[in-house]
């Protein structure tokens, strides 16, 4: 499997602010995934990173609010827009590289409270 | 909608016992799972997996079992050791979902030395 890296790893900020979480990847991947774990909740897709177009949004997410790039295949960066509290979550980039195998492996997150 | 349940939000076990993480699924549609495990301040990590041709899979310690008819999946470790302390997900997918695995809101493990 891959390794995979997040910065910030936490960060505290004002409402109506931006964050941009940058993801790295050791390899090459072949898909690109930015999740969120709100408190006590389960993950849940906010859409997956395509290199070199735009990335696909889940029902719920935007583009407006979660803007995100994957300018080569081993990096990816997730943009949380105007924030608010409601905002404050983990957020998870993940990676595999065979979809028939279905195995994905996760970035250590980046946890963001919105004042 | 939640897809995937985990209904026991925290599981207690002594040391060198069996812990059973059960999870349930509503879509008939999916056709693979998996268990993924999660330490404090750290991504979840694949742990095992099962598609539904098979109503069993084993890894060592890890035993996953898969009922169809039930919607049902347990995971089983056998002998819990201390370090197995961590936060339990199922997911589901299929391909009716493309991409989205359905993660469950995990089960809190604590194995007592």
């Amino acid at each position: 499997s891959a390794v995979i890296s997040q910065k910030p790893s936490r960060d505290i900020c004002q409402r109506g602010t931006s964050l941009t979480i940058q993801c790295q990847v050791d390899s090459q991947v072949t898909m690109m995934f930015w999740y969120r774990q709100q408190p006590g909740q389960s993950l849940t897709l906010i859409a997956t990173a395509n290199q070199g177009s735009e990335a696909t949004y889940e029902s719920g997410f935007v583009i407006d609010k979660f803007p995100i790039s994957r300018p080569n295949l081993t990096f990816s960066t997730l943009t949380v827009s105007n924030m608010s509290p409601e905002d404050s979550s983990i957020y998870l980039c993940s990676g595999y590289r065979d979809l028939n195998i279905g195995e994905q492996f996760f970035g250590p997150g980046t946890r963001l409270t919105v004042l | 909608d939640q897809q995937v349940k985990q209904n026991s939000p925290s599981l207690s076990v002594q040391e060198g016992r069996i812990s059973i993480l059960n999870c349930d699924y509503t879509n008939s549609m999916f056709d693979y799972f998996l268990w993924y495990k999660k330490y404090p301040a750290e991504g979840p990590t694949f742990l095992i997996s099962i598609s539904s041709i098979k109503d069993k899979n084993e890894d060592g310690r890890f035993t996953v079992f898969l009922n169809k008819s039930a919607k049902h999946l347990s995971l089983h470790i056998v002998p819990s050791q201390p370090g197995d302390s961590a936060v339990y997900f199922c997911a589901a997918s299929g391909t009716h979902t493309g991409n989205q695995f359905y993660f469950g809101t995990g089960t809190s493990l604590t194995v007592i030395p």
